[in-house]
């Protein structure tokens, strides 16, 4: 049980575009849904925690014109990076909660901005 | 914000050889995670720790949850070489998670 997928699992986009990336869960309803950004040979970092039918909250330093985060069910939520630009290049992974004790993380999407 | 400092950076070890990796903090926690994560995938849950001085045990691994609670580790007995990847203590207070640089794991066979 507690399974999250995200799709794509992997995004090449050119600089200016926007890239949307879903992030669901499969067999439980997450009322919170994390989005991390992961670095090479780093750390996750959270982003945003959204909560479904509110606006997301955002990390410092995260620009939230820039990701643009919708959490539209329990079952699903999507991170939109806008004007997508070469330092926008990571490994994004989400994760779903449906208790304030654990998190379960989709397998990741890797952008790509050219 | 709270700051996890994880040990080791990384580790190469011999096949059937034992590991033990540790978090400690600065604040106190409730929660301790550790994940492992390998490359190209998200992080995949291995223990969870509840309560502090809790020892659990999951296979191989073994984890414990400091007294203090504001430190764990990790245990991983008679490696083999699917162990390799990357392994993060986390911490949670109220879905608020934190994660620890991460140890990288190198097993020779």
């Amino acid at each position: 049980g507690a399974v999250v997928s995200q799709h794509p699992s992997r995004v090449i986009c050119k600089s200016g575009t926007s890239v949307k990336i879903e992030c669901r869960s499969l067999d439980f309803q997450a009322t919170t849904m994390f989005w991390y950004r992961q670095f090479p040979k780093q750390s996750l970092m959270l982003m945003a925690t959204s909560n479904e039918g509110s606006k997301a909250t955002y990390e410092q330093g995260v620009e939230k014109d820039k990701f643009l985060i919708n959490h539209a069910s329990l079952t699903l939520s999507t991170l939109t990076v806008t004007s997508a630009h070469p330092e926008d290049s990571s490994f994004y992974i989400c994760s779903g909660s449906d208790s304030p004790y654990e998190q379960y993380f989709g397998p990741g999407t890797r952008l790509t901005v050219t | 914000g709270q700051q996890l400092n994880q040990s080791p950076q990384s580790m190469f070890i011999q096949e059937g050889e034992d590991v033990s990796m540790n978090c400690t903090s600065s604040s106190i926690f409730n929660t301790w995670l550790w994940y492992k994560q390998d490359p190209g995938e998200g992080p995949v849950l291995l223990i969870a720790l509840y309560k502090a001085g809790e020892l659990t045990s999951n296979g191989r691994l073994t984890a414990q949850f400091g007294i203090t609670r504001k430190d764990s580790f990790l245990n991983i007995s008679a490696s083999i070489p699917s162990d390799v990847g990357i392994y993060f203590c986390a911490v949670n207070n109220n879905n608020d998670m934190r994660f620890g640089a991460g140890t990288r794991l190198t097993v020779k066979p």
